[in-house]
Protein backbone atom coordinates (compact mmCIF):
# COMPACT_ATOMS: atom_id res chain seq x y z
CA UNK A 1 0.00 0.00 0.00
CA UNK A 2 0.78 3.60 -0.36
CA UNK A 3 1.64 4.05 3.51
CA UNK A 4 1.28 1.87 6.96
CA UNK A 5 -2.06 1.34 7.50
CA UNK A 6 -3.11 0.33 11.34
CA UNK A 7 -6.67 -1.19 11.66
CA UNK A 8 -9.32 -0.77 13.96
CA UNK A 9 -9.18 3.27 14.28
CA UNK A 10 -10.53 2.71 17.15
CA UNK A 11 -11.60 0.30 19.53
CA UNK A 12 -13.57 0.76 22.68
CA UNK A 13 -13.56 -2.67 25.26
CA UNK A 14 -14.64 -2.92 28.57
CA UNK A 15 -11.77 -3.60 31.39
CA UNK A 16 -10.52 -7.15 31.49
CA UNK A 17 -11.38 -7.98 27.87
CA UNK A 18 -8.82 -9.30 24.89
CA UNK A 19 -7.96 -6.57 21.71
CA UNK A 20 -6.10 -7.15 19.06
CA UNK A 21 -4.27 -4.17 16.73
CA UNK A 22 -3.53 -4.81 13.42
CA UNK A 23 -0.57 -3.06 11.36
CA UNK A 24 -0.01 -3.61 7.86
CA UNK A 25 3.85 -1.70 7.01
CA UNK A 26 4.78 -0.46 3.95
CA UNK A 27 5.72 -2.91 1.55
CA UNK A 28 9.38 -3.79 1.60
CA UNK A 29 9.85 -2.31 5.08
CA UNK A 30 11.93 -4.86 6.78
CA UNK A 31 11.85 -2.73 10.53
CA UNK A 32 8.43 -2.24 12.26
CA UNK A 33 7.83 -0.75 15.39
CA UNK A 34 4.90 -0.63 18.08
CA UNK A 35 4.73 2.95 19.81
CA UNK A 36 2.09 3.89 22.52
CA UNK A 37 0.74 7.13 22.49
CA UNK A 38 -1.10 8.98 25.57
CA UNK A 39 -2.79 12.21 25.45
CA UNK A 40 -0.70 15.18 25.55
CA UNK A 41 2.35 12.70 25.46
CA UNK A 42 5.40 11.84 23.23
CA UNK A 43 5.27 8.26 21.45
CA UNK A 44 6.28 5.78 23.79
CA UNK A 45 8.47 2.57 22.48
CA UNK A 46 6.93 -0.72 23.34
CA UNK A 47 8.53 -3.15 20.77
CA UNK A 48 10.49 -3.25 17.27
CA UNK A 49 10.70 -6.25 14.57
CA UNK A 50 13.34 -6.83 12.25
CA UNK A 51 11.48 -9.52 9.91
CA UNK A 52 9.94 -11.70 11.49
CA UNK A 53 11.87 -11.72 14.91
CA UNK A 54 10.95 -9.25 17.77
CA UNK A 55 14.65 -7.88 18.06
CA UNK A 56 13.86 -5.23 20.90
CA UNK A 57 10.63 -5.56 23.24
CA UNK A 58 12.06 -3.79 26.28
CA UNK A 59 9.35 -0.89 26.00
CA UNK A 60 6.60 -3.74 26.88
CA UNK A 61 4.32 -2.32 29.95
CA UNK A 62 4.14 -6.35 30.87
CA UNK A 63 3.60 -10.03 29.94
CA UNK A 64 -0.54 -8.66 29.49
CA UNK A 65 1.37 -7.72 25.71
CA UNK A 66 2.37 -9.07 23.43
CA UNK A 67 3.02 -8.86 19.73
CA UNK A 68 3.76 -11.23 16.83
CA UNK A 69 5.14 -10.55 12.86
CA UNK A 70 5.13 -13.99 11.48
CA UNK A 71 5.71 -13.56 7.38
CA UNK A 72 7.67 -10.47 8.24
CA UNK A 73 4.63 -8.14 7.05
CA UNK A 74 1.83 -7.38 8.99
CA UNK A 75 2.13 -7.36 12.65
CA UNK A 76 -0.10 -7.59 15.31
CA UNK A 77 -0.43 -6.10 19.05
CA UNK A 78 -2.17 -8.26 21.35
CA UNK A 79 -3.23 -7.09 24.84
CA UNK A 80 -4.61 -9.48 27.23
CA UNK A 81 -7.08 -8.77 30.39
CA UNK A 82 -7.33 -5.02 29.12
CA UNK A 83 -7.13 -2.19 31.95
CA UNK A 84 -8.31 1.61 31.85
CA UNK A 85 -4.53 2.38 31.75
CA UNK A 86 -3.74 0.76 28.58
CA UNK A 87 -6.34 3.54 27.08
CA UNK A 88 -4.07 5.56 24.40
CA UNK A 89 -3.28 5.51 20.93
CA UNK A 90 -1.23 2.77 19.56
CA UNK A 91 0.92 3.86 16.26
CA UNK A 92 2.75 1.42 14.38
CA UNK A 93 5.82 2.59 12.24
CA UNK A 94 8.03 1.13 9.47
CA UNK A 95 11.03 1.93 8.21
CA UNK A 96 13.41 0.73 5.51
CA UNK A 97 16.44 -0.93 6.90
CA UNK A 98 17.98 -1.87 10.41
CA UNK A 99 17.64 0.47 13.45
CA UNK A 100 15.89 3.18 13.79
CA UNK A 101 17.99 5.85 12.40
CA UNK A 102 16.36 6.54 9.48
CA UNK A 103 13.01 8.22 8.49
CA UNK A 104 10.09 6.08 10.38
CA UNK A 105 6.94 5.90 9.03
CA UNK A 106 3.78 6.30 11.04
CA UNK A 107 0.21 4.89 10.69
CA UNK A 108 -2.94 6.94 12.07
CA UNK A 109 -3.33 4.94 14.94
CA UNK A 110 -5.73 2.81 16.59
CA UNK A 111 -7.12 4.67 19.25
CA UNK A 112 -8.06 2.05 22.23
CA UNK A 113 -10.54 3.33 25.02
CA UNK A 114 -10.94 0.62 27.93
CA UNK A 115 -14.32 1.46 30.07
CA UNK B 1 18.57 4.48 28.89
CA UNK B 2 18.02 7.79 26.83
CA UNK B 3 16.03 10.30 28.62
CA UNK B 4 14.96 13.12 26.24
CA UNK B 5 13.29 16.69 27.16
CA UNK B 6 11.60 19.61 25.65
CA UNK B 7 10.29 22.76 25.94
CA UNK B 8 8.58 25.12 25.79
CA UNK B 9 5.15 22.20 26.09
CA UNK B 10 3.14 25.56 24.46
CA UNK B 11 4.44 28.11 22.34
CA UNK B 12 2.11 30.93 20.70
CA UNK B 13 3.57 33.00 17.83
CA UNK B 14 2.65 35.71 15.24
CA UNK B 15 2.51 34.87 11.36
CA UNK B 16 5.63 35.83 10.06
CA UNK B 17 8.04 35.64 13.24
CA UNK B 18 10.62 32.28 14.43
CA UNK B 19 9.70 29.98 16.55
CA UNK B 20 12.31 28.19 18.32
CA UNK B 21 11.78 24.31 20.00
CA UNK B 22 14.67 23.28 22.38
CA UNK B 23 15.51 19.09 23.43
CA UNK B 24 18.08 17.95 25.50
CA UNK B 25 18.89 14.15 25.89
CA UNK B 26 20.95 12.45 28.50
CA UNK B 27 22.47 9.29 26.32
CA UNK B 28 26.32 11.04 25.18
CA UNK B 29 26.17 7.88 22.51
CA UNK B 30 23.12 9.55 21.04
CA UNK B 31 24.25 10.33 17.72
CA UNK B 32 20.58 10.98 15.62
CA UNK B 33 17.56 13.58 16.31
CA UNK B 34 15.45 13.74 14.05
CA UNK B 35 12.21 16.19 14.59
CA UNK B 36 8.14 14.91 14.26
CA UNK B 37 5.55 17.18 13.19
CA UNK B 38 1.80 15.89 14.27
CA UNK B 39 -1.24 17.74 13.04
CA UNK B 40 -4.25 17.22 15.07
CA UNK B 41 -5.72 13.48 14.78
CA UNK B 42 -2.86 12.97 12.09
CA UNK B 43 0.09 10.41 12.61
CA UNK B 44 3.88 12.25 13.50
CA UNK B 45 5.57 12.98 10.01
CA UNK B 46 9.62 13.50 9.84
CA UNK B 47 10.26 17.19 8.65
CA UNK B 48 14.22 17.34 9.66
CA UNK B 49 16.94 15.35 11.31
CA UNK B 50 20.39 15.57 11.99
CA UNK B 51 23.72 13.89 12.78
CA UNK B 52 25.88 14.01 15.65
CA UNK B 53 28.37 14.75 12.85
CA UNK B 54 27.45 18.17 11.93
CA UNK B 55 25.95 21.06 13.88
CA UNK B 56 23.33 22.21 11.46
CA UNK B 57 21.19 21.56 9.02
CA UNK B 58 18.89 23.44 7.29
CA UNK B 59 15.57 22.97 5.10
CA UNK B 60 14.15 25.74 3.14
CA UNK B 61 12.19 27.74 6.46
CA UNK B 62 13.41 24.73 9.35
CA UNK B 63 16.55 24.16 10.61
CA UNK B 64 18.45 22.24 13.69
CA UNK B 65 21.01 23.10 15.61
CA UNK B 66 22.89 20.10 17.82
CA UNK B 67 25.42 21.12 20.62
CA UNK B 68 27.04 17.90 21.49
CA UNK B 69 28.98 18.38 24.38
CA UNK B 70 26.03 20.41 25.90
CA UNK B 71 23.57 17.57 24.72
CA UNK B 72 21.23 19.59 23.43
CA UNK B 73 19.35 20.50 19.93
CA UNK B 74 16.80 22.78 18.77
CA UNK B 75 14.15 23.55 15.83
CA UNK B 76 13.97 26.95 14.37
CA UNK B 77 11.24 27.99 12.07
CA UNK B 78 11.19 31.25 10.32
CA UNK B 79 8.56 32.90 8.62
CA UNK B 80 5.99 31.11 10.45
CA UNK B 81 2.62 30.26 8.78
CA UNK B 82 -0.59 29.19 10.22
CA UNK B 83 -0.21 25.75 8.53
CA UNK B 84 3.09 25.46 10.42
CA UNK B 85 0.17 24.89 13.53
CA UNK B 86 0.88 21.28 15.15
CA UNK B 87 2.52 19.56 17.71
CA UNK B 88 6.23 18.83 17.40
CA UNK B 89 8.25 16.34 18.45
CA UNK B 90 11.78 15.98 19.06
CA UNK B 91 13.41 12.17 19.48
CA UNK B 92 17.30 11.13 20.20
CA UNK B 93 18.46 7.35 19.32
CA UNK B 94 21.97 6.19 18.47
CA UNK B 95 23.11 3.94 15.41
CA UNK B 96 22.98 0.76 17.32
CA UNK B 97 19.76 1.65 18.85
CA UNK B 98 16.56 0.15 18.23
CA UNK B 99 13.94 3.03 19.49
CA UNK B 100 13.37 6.46 19.14
CA UNK B 101 12.88 8.30 22.35
CA UNK B 102 10.64 10.98 21.91
CA UNK B 103 10.48 14.47 23.88
CA UNK B 104 6.68 15.24 25.23
CA UNK B 105 5.87 17.60 22.35
CA UNK B 106 5.62 21.09 21.49
CA UNK B 107 2.14 22.74 21.05
CA UNK B 108 2.72 25.30 18.20
CA UNK B 109 0.16 27.69 17.10
CA UNK B 110 0.73 30.24 14.83
CA UNK B 111 -1.55 33.80 14.57
CA UNK B 112 -2.88 34.72 11.55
Amino acid sequence: GAGVSQTPSNKVTEKGKYVELRCDPISGHTALYWYRQSLGQGPEFLIYFQGTGAADDSGLPNDRFFAVRPEGSVSTLKIQRTERGDSAVYLCASSFGQGSTGELFFGEGSRLTVL
Amino acid sequence: GENVEQHPSTLSVQEGDSAVIKCTYSDSASNYFPWYKQELGKRPQLIIDIRSNVGEKKDQRIAVTLNKTAKHFSLHITETQPEDSAVYFCAATHQDGNKLVFGAGTILRVKS
